[in-house]
């Protein structure tokens, strides 16, 4: 399975509306299909599993959809400390995959 | 709280081995399953593999002659060891819970003379 993510980089203000895609090789299991976001200097972050749940402590801003080849990580209002890579996943099988990652930065 | 650390040398040379561990705490190894994933400078994540201490390892194909993941629980470790080292591998190494509940907070190994 092979994810494409797009658009490579986002460039959007804050208060904006982020929506970045992910898109699987194959249909794949929704069940299956992570986002994560990582900041300069730290470890990814989950966000979202099962395409649409969102981890703990994850603020309702964040919302996961989709299914089959097609996925979007939607962040409503975009804050100063959303503006970071994000990572989509598939975590079944062997390998596991990653998307090679969007850049949502401050325009 | 699940907590990882990650531990080894920072650098290894060509030809030779990497050896990382990962301390886990307010978690045990014999539960759940753990994984390493590896991010070279300035680019994305590679999944290694991982380990159910109870039934056994997968492994990238990528990687799979060269990599074998291991657990230790006495002690609450988990261990990673890379053969055949090149530049290519340099990289930060980041140990996780099941595949990326939880995260250390990485270890930059470089391969290097």
């Amino acid at each position: 399975i092979v994810l494409t993510q797009s658009p490579g980089t986002l460039s959007l203000s804050p208060g904006e509306r982020a929506t970045l895609s992910c898109r699987a090789s194959q249909s794949v299991d929704s069940n299956y299909l992570a986002w994560y976001q990582q900041k300069p200097g730290q470890a990814p972050r989950l966000l979202i599993y099962g395409a649409s749940y969102r981890a703990t402590g994850i603020p309702d801003k964040f919302s996961g959809s989709g299914s089959g080849t097609d996925f979007t990580l939607t962040i409503s209002r975009l804050e100063p400390e959303d503006f970071a890579v994000y990572y989509c996943q598939y975590y079944i099988g062997s390998p596991r995959t990653f998307g090679q990652g969007t850049k949502v930065e401050i325009k | 709280q699940v907590q990882l650390q990650e531990s080894g040398p920072g650098l290894v040379k060509p030809s030779e081995t990497l050896s990382l561990t990962c301390t886990v705490t307010g978690g045990s190894i014999t539960s759940d399953y753990w994984t390493w994933i590896r991010q070279p400078p300035g680019r994305g994540l590679e999944w290694i593999g991982n380990m159910f201490y109870s039934g056994g390892t997968n492994y990238n194909p990528s990687l799979k002659s060269r990599v074998t993941i291991s657990g230790d629980p006495s002690k609450n470790q988990f261990s990673l060891r890379l053969t055949s080292v090149t530049v290519a591998d340099t990289a930060v190494y980041f140990c996780a819970r099941k595949d990326g509940t939880h995260w250390g907070q990485g270890i930059l190994v470089t391969v290097s003379s």
